[in-house]
């Protein structure tokens, strides 16, 4: 049972334009939303968070849009850098109770910034 | 400062085998994670220790894996009789009591048992 689901495997963008990576759940007890960034041989790194009292949250060049009625997030780049590619994973977590901090994720999208 | 680290970073076990895989979380975070990350797969969820409280346990797949946290700092994974299927990156992760949403992962142990 995939609570998390990152239905794009891949993302290929040109340098400079924007990057779209979309992410739907179903557990509505998810209250908190994050978007990892991970490397080859490395750990996943934290990007941006959003809290489900919100529906935008913006960090620089990276935005997380949040829409609760339709269970689906978003993370925007832009403008698209080559040094942005990457897999992105999408997790999530209840904000209280015994699965504080458990963090579900989806399977992530490998982004792909062309120069 | 330093990071959370792992070790060994790669590991080949025969079937059947133990093995134990460790993890250095950041100084001062009173929370630690463990999750897997198979072939192809997100990451999944393993255990997660909070200060001096019980772990949650909830993500081990099999009793064959078991972890602790001594002195609520070092952690170690381990899994018993090793099966093919327990192949997989094995990642660590550590955070704050007041921001445990934002965890900081290792750079994980790829495990692969032949």
């Amino acid at each position: 049972d995939q609570q998390v689901k990152q239905n794009s495997p891949s993302l290929s963008v040109q340098e400079g334009r924007i990057s779209i990576l979309n992410c739907d759940y179903t557990n509505s007890m998810f209250d908190y939303f994050l978007w990892y960034k991970k490397y080859p041989a490395e750990g996943p790194t934290f990007l941006i968070s959003i809290s489900s009292i919100k529906d935008k949250n913006e960090d620089g060049r990276f935005t997380v849009f949040l829409n609760k009625s339709a269970k689906h997030l978003s993370l925007h780049i832009v403008p698209s850098q080559p040094g942005d590619s990457a897999v992105y994973f999408c997790a999530a977590t209840p904000a209280g109770g015994t699965s504080y901090g458990k963090l579900t994720f989806g399977q992530g999208t490998i982004l792909t910034v062309h120069p | 400062g330093a990071g959370v680290s792992q070790s060994p970073s790669n590991k080949v076990t025969e079937k059947g085998k133990d093995v134990e895989l460790r993890c250095d979380p950041i100084s001062g975070h009173t929370a630690l994670y463990w999750y897997r990350q198979s072939l192809g797969q997100g990451l999944e969820f393993l255990i997660y220790f909070q200060g001096n409280s019980a772990p949650d346990k909830s993500g081990l797949p099999s009793d064959r894996f078991s972890a602790e946290r001594t002195g609520g700092s070092v952690s170690t994974l381990t899994i018993q009789r090793t099966q093919q299927e327990d192949s997989a990156v094995y990642l660590c992760a550590s955070g704050t009591s007041s921001s445990s949403y934002e965890q900081y992962f290792g750079p994980g142990t790829r495990l692969t048992v032949t």
